[in-house]
């Protein structure tokens, strides 16, 4: 079935810890995010990529760093987890940067304790 | 950063009525946004607005772009069970990295 993958699906993080979350699409889509989704904050944009070889920062984006070498993946990255990094994690792709994000991953619940 | 109000956080409603919530945003946004999210699941896109003015609908959900272009509604028509979930609203704004902001959502329980 076409869409977004997530991996893992949740994740225990002793704090300092390194992690990163995996994310593939089979859409083609050239534009992937990365939010997290925390109690009563919506949804909010961490990185984003627009194309592969693209990357730029969202609303919320220290702590955390992507890399987009190929159009399907888009890695997040913690590289020193803390834990106010604990939250839902959604990626999401479209087809083109600044179009509707119609598709999300399922998400990666994160805990860094 | 840009503010979106979403209201009401939580409704409780009975099997058959009607529902509505909104969005209001402290800036112009050229693009709104309604999503719906169930448990452990991901945002699904319910319907997308792209005018100002713009009335557009998706079975018994219907959605408006507000002329001002700083607000949007949701109407659900006689409910059912199966559209319990949390509502986000998501708008992009002119003069963004055409980035999308999200509403803190609202939660809809029906009740039989």
């Amino acid at each position: 079935i076409a869409g977004i993958t997530q991996a893992p699906t949740s994740q225990i993080l002793a704090a300092g810890r390194r992690m990163t979350l995996r994310c593939t699409q089979d859409m083609r889509h050239n534009a992937m995010y990365w939010y997290r989704q925390d109690l009563g904050l919506g949804l909010r944009l961490i990185h984003y990529s627009n194309t592969a070889g693209t990357t730029g920062k969202g609303e919320v984006p220290d702590g955390y760093s992507v890399s987009r070498a190929n159009t399907d993946d888009f890695p997040l990255t913690l590289a020193s987890a803390v834990p106010s990094q604990t939250s839902v994690y959604f990626c999401a792709s479209s087809a083109r940067g600044g179009q509707t994000e119609a598709f999300f991953g399922q998400g990666t619940r994160l805990t860094v304790v | 950063g840009q503010q979106l109000n979403q209201s009401p956080q939580s409704m409780f409603i009975q099997e058959g009525e009607d529902v509505s919530m909104n969005c209001t945003s402290s800036s112009i946004f050229n693009t709104w946004l309604w999503y719906k999210q169930e448990p452990g699941e991901g945002p699904v896109l319910l319907i997308a607005l792209y005018k100002a003015g713009e009335l557009t609908s998706n079975g018994r959900l219907t959605a408006q772009f507000g002329i001002t272009r700083k607000d949007s509604f949701l109407n659900i028509s006689a409910s059912i069970p199966s559209d319990v979930g949390i509502y986000f609203c998501a708008g992009r704004f002119s003069g963004s990295a055409r980035q999308l902001t999200f509403g803190s959502g609202t939660q809809l329980t029906v009740l039989p």
